[in-house]
């Protein structure tokens, strides 16, 4: 029980172009998503928090503008990059929690971004 | 603010082997601490939690005790097997943060036979 998947696990786009990342949860229903970015040999950040039907809280430095969340419904939460950029190349996380907050979070495999 | 930092891998050990990966944190609080397991395609996986000072956490032969004097939360296996290769993830959450994760940068676990 409680699986997470992203798709896609893997997606190149071209520089300009937007990109969108799904984060589903299987077989629970989650009140609450989090988008994690992790850099090459370094710890996972968390970029954002999103309950289901509201607004996402962003971290401060994380541009809200440019990484878009939506969670529209209690199994699906999606990530769109906007206008990407080389600089936006990373590994993408998400997690879901069956309870508000973060008390115990289950995540998805991670999906490679390449920005050329 | 709160940190977590862990010793940069790869660890890499022979079958049968000892393992010990280090752990330290900052925090203002009194936070949970965590290990987390990233096997090859997969997401990360809860390896063993604890909740207060002297707390030892354990699951599948690993074990972490929360040590508030050293603030250290090092992870532990007698006997290490191939299949314990993946991405082993510190971290904490502390209720004064928001109840947020904070992650080390993951250390790399490599098992021969």
């Amino acid at each position: 029980g409680a699986v997470v998947s992203q798709h896609p696990s893997r997606v190149i786009c071209k520089s300009g172009t937007s990109v969108k990342i799904e984060c589903r949860s299987l077989d629970f229903q989650a009140t609450t998503m989090f988008w994690y970015r992790q850099f090459p040999k370094k710890s996972l950040m968390l970029m954002a928090t999103s309950n289901e039907g509201s607004k996402a809280t962003y971290e401060q430095g994380v541009e809200k503008d440019k990484f878009l969340i939506n969670h529209a419904s209690l199994t699906l939460s999606t990530l769109t990059v906007t206008s990407a950029h080389p600089e936006d190349s990373s590994f993408y996380i998400c997690s879901a929690s069956p309870l508000p907050g973060a008390y115990e979070q289950y995540f998805g495999p991670g999906t490679r971004l390449t920005v050329t | 603010g709160n940190s977590v930092t862990q010793m940069e891998g790869p660890v890499t050990l022979s079958e049968e082997a000892f393992l010990t990966i280090n752990c330290t944190y900052t925090a203002t609080g009194y936070p949970s601490l965590f290990w987390y397991v990233q096997y090859p395609g997969e997401g990360l996986q809860l390896l063993l939690k604890a909740t207060k000072a002297d707390d030892k956490g354990s699951n599948k032969g690993f074990e972490a005790t929360y040590r508030k004097e050293t603030t250290s939360f090092h992870l532990e296996k007698g006997s290490v097997q191939v299949s314990d290769s993946a991405v082993y993830f510190c971290a904490l959450r502390d209720l004064e943060y928001g109840n947020k994760l904070v992650f080390g940068a993951g250390t790399i676990l490599r098992v021969k036979s």
